[in-house]
């Protein structure tokens, strides 16, 4: 069955780097784009990025500057980075796969929290 | 960026009772709208896509409709497990947005 589960850090220092890597199984990278948003108390749901079924990617101009995303389809990997990490990035990160437009699987999230 | 306003951020209702959540579009979203529910400490899990189809294995109380600028979302015989926070997105244009959230309670 499809499945997505993130694993990244708990705890993160202000102006550091985040990465997250999102494992999938059940279905194949080069099928379908795959998204990253994250979930904070401030903004809500914030659409962060994805990487599309061929390997190209599309950034939300708000993080365009310091995020990265990509992926190794041998390991069913999806990998996001963001640099300059603030406390205001505090969330849970969550990658899902887009199906025709709607979301249909999420991975479970990591909570990540910047503080010194 | 096309704005969803969603509404209303909180609801109580009674078991059994129909409960309504509505979302507005800044613009028309051509039925390119989802709606999640997410329950405490969870993810959130799709319920409805283009506007109106139900996910696979979601229970047939749940319902949506709606057209251009404004849809809504229907839990008709409102049961304890429905206990949660619904959030609609808009997929018609690039970047996809997302409601504010409703959080749903038992009265």
């Amino acid at each position: 069955q499809v499945q997505l589960k993130e694993t990244g850090p708990g705890l993160v220092q202000p102006t550091q780097t985040l990465s997250i890597t999102c494992t999938v199984s059940g279905f194949s990278l080069t099928s379908y784009y795959m998204q990253w948003v994250r979930q904070t108390p401030g903004k809500g749901l914030e659409w962060m990025g994805f990487i599309r079924s061929g390997g190209s990617t599309e950034y939300n101009s708000e993080f365009k500057s310091r995020l990265s995303i990509s992926r190794d389809t041998s390991k069913n990997q999806v990998f996001l980075k963001m640099n300059s990490l603030k406390t205001e990035d505090t969330g849970v990160y969550y990658c899902a796969r887009e199906s025709l437009g709607a979301w249909d699987y999420w991975g479970q999230g990591v909570m990540v929290t910047v503080s010194s | 960026d096309i704005q969803m306003t969603q509404s209303p951020a909180s609801l109580s209702a009674s078991l059994g009772e129909t409960v309504t959540i509505e979302c507005r579009a800044s613009e028309d979203i051509y039925n390119g709208l989802a709606w999640y529910q997410q329950k405490p400490g969870k993810s959130p899990q799709l319920l409805i896509y283009n506007a109106n189809s139900l996910h696979t294995g979601v229970p047939s109380r749940f319902s949506g409709s709606g057209s251009g600028t404004q849809y809504s979302l229907k839990i008709n015989s409102l049961q304890s497990e429905d206990v949660a926070s619904y959030f609609c997105q808009q997929y018609y244009d690039y970047p996809d947005t997302f409601g504010a959230g409703t959080k749903l309670e038992l009265k």
